[in-house]
């Protein structure tokens, strides 16, 4: 498997555009995670799925965050308009929870996003 | 309050030195704990789990876990300069939702 694919790898947008990052989860994961991370904060999860399913969104900062996950091999996290302070790392983090499994969480490369 | 709290640092040691970290948590419903090592511009990935209150030992690396003081710590024995990376703790509930500590910067100096 190739891992989780993500992109965009790099974005520089003006304040004001919108700004849509990409993710291919894991085929056969059922959990998928959206986290961005900047020096000051750290990583902070801004949403997750489960089976398609919207879980938690309580990390979204504001309306100009939305995300979905329209089958099992997608998923968009959209920035609508952009500021300048969404500038961070994105990172998509897919897992097969339950059972067995360690609840494993395997990241994407990231998207860098810079707004200006 | 932040629910995960971990030193940013950074932490400079010599190479051969024991290394600690350390997170602190305030949710109960954290059921198990992981720590994860990030290397400058890629994600992270697992360096160890555990699901209950102990110690967890591979090879230099050993995970501990208080659920009583809500306190976990991950040891890093005969450090390498390789080990020098970002190393996250991370916690998880029951229903699998996962909150990563800021992440500690660690140099281990050759």
């Amino acid at each position: 498997d190739a891992g989780v694919i993500q992109s965009p790898r790099h974005e520089v947008t003006e304040m004001g555009q919108e700004v849509t990052l990409r993710c291919k989860p894991i085929s056969g994961h059922d959990y998928l995670f959206w986290y961005r991370q900047t020096m000051m904060r750290g990583l902070e999860l801004l949403i997750y799925f489960n089976n398609n399913v919207p879980i938690d969104d309580s990390g979204m900062p504001e309306d100009r965050f939305s995300a979905k996950m329209p089958n099992a091999s997608f998923s968009t996290l959209k920035i609508q308009p952009s500021e300048p302070r969404d500038s961070a790392v994105y990172f998509c983090a897919s897992s097969l929870m339950g059972g067995s499994n360690t609840g494993e969480l395997f990241f994407g490369e990231g998207s860098r996003l810079t707004v200006l | 309050q932040k629910e995960v709290e971990q030193d940013p640092g950074p932490l400079s040691v010599p190479e051969g030195a024991i290394v600690s970290l350390n997170c602190t948590y305030s949710n109960s419903a954290f059921q198990y704990f992981m720590w994860y090592r990030q290397y400058s511009r890629k994600g992270p990935e697992l360096l160890m789990y555990t699901y209950s209150s102990g110690n967890k030992e591979d090879g230099r690396f050993t995970a501990q876990v208080d659920k009583s003081s809500k306190y976990i710590s991950l040891f890093i024995r005969d450090s390498q300069p390789s080990d020098s990376a970002t190393y996250l703790c991370a916690m998880v509930t029951g229903g699998f939702k996962t909150i990563f500590g800021a992440g500690t910067r660690l140099f281990v100096k050759a």
